[in-house]
């Protein structure tokens, strides 16, 4: 049974260019997570699916982040335009409902320079 | 919102020895999770322990939910659990996981 799955691992984006990650969660599951983690913030909310359906948004991250859920197998989220201070490490999460285990991809390293 | 503290922020510990890591959040807690993250890996999940006790190998778990606490108790501490540990917290079952800052373990030889 495949895991949430990731790509890219790494992203080099030019500052103000368009990026897009990309996550497979768990086959089956219904809920899904993109988190940023950063050393200073830790781990911090972008977007929450349930069943495709957009449940919450991370407030702050609204304005230049964008996550979608094109079908429940297949998630994307578009960052437009980069920024130098959006360099952290992009993590996509699945559970099955909302009190199940949550399981982790591997992350994105975004690197904006 | 739903708030979470940890403590320690960080415990060096020599092999062999017993850890602690403490979890207190600010609201009833109906979904709780705790994460292991090696540096620069993946975040695995330990426990998923709303309330109760749970066991797994030398890692105990126990959740008080009335109280807002959880502890994560590591027995016979050995090199290889070095990294951060993360509890995670949802105050219903349609509501995000929110995350503590972490502890930082080291286990020294």
């Amino acid at each position: 049974d495949a895991g949430v799955t990731q790509t890219p691992r790494h992203e080099v984006a030019e500052k103000g260019q368009t990026i897009i990650l990309k996550c497979e969660p768990v086959s089956g599951h219904n809920d899904l997570f993109w988190y940023r983690q950063t050393k200073i913030q830790g781990l911090e909310l972008l977007s929450y699916f349930r069943s495709k359906s957009l449940m919450e948004d991370g407030g702050a991250f609204k304005d230049r982040f964008k996550a979608e859920m094109l079908n429940s197998s297949f998630s994307t989220l578009k960052i437009q335009p980069t920024e130098p201070k959006d360099s952290a490490v992009y993590l996509c999460a699945s559970s099955f409902g909302g009190a199940e285990t949550l399981y982790f991809g591997s992350g994105t390293r975004l690197t904006v320079l | 919102g739903q708030q979470v503290q940890q403590s320690p922020a960080s415990l060096v510990l020599q092999e062999g020895e017993n850890a602690e890591l403490q979890c207190n959040f600010s609201s009833t807690a109906t979904r709780l999770q705790w994460f292991y993250q090696h540096p620069g890996g993946r975040l695995v999940s330990l426990f998923y322990n709303p309330s109760g006790t749970k066991h797994t190998g030398r890692l105990t778990s126990t959740t008080v939910t009335n109280e807002r606490r959880s502890s994560l108790h590591i027995s016979s501490s050995q090199t290889t659990d070095s990294g951060t540990y993360f509890c995670a917290i949802a105050s219903s079952s349609f509501s995000k996981l929110v995350f503590g800052q972490g502890t930082s373990l080291s286990v020294v030889p």
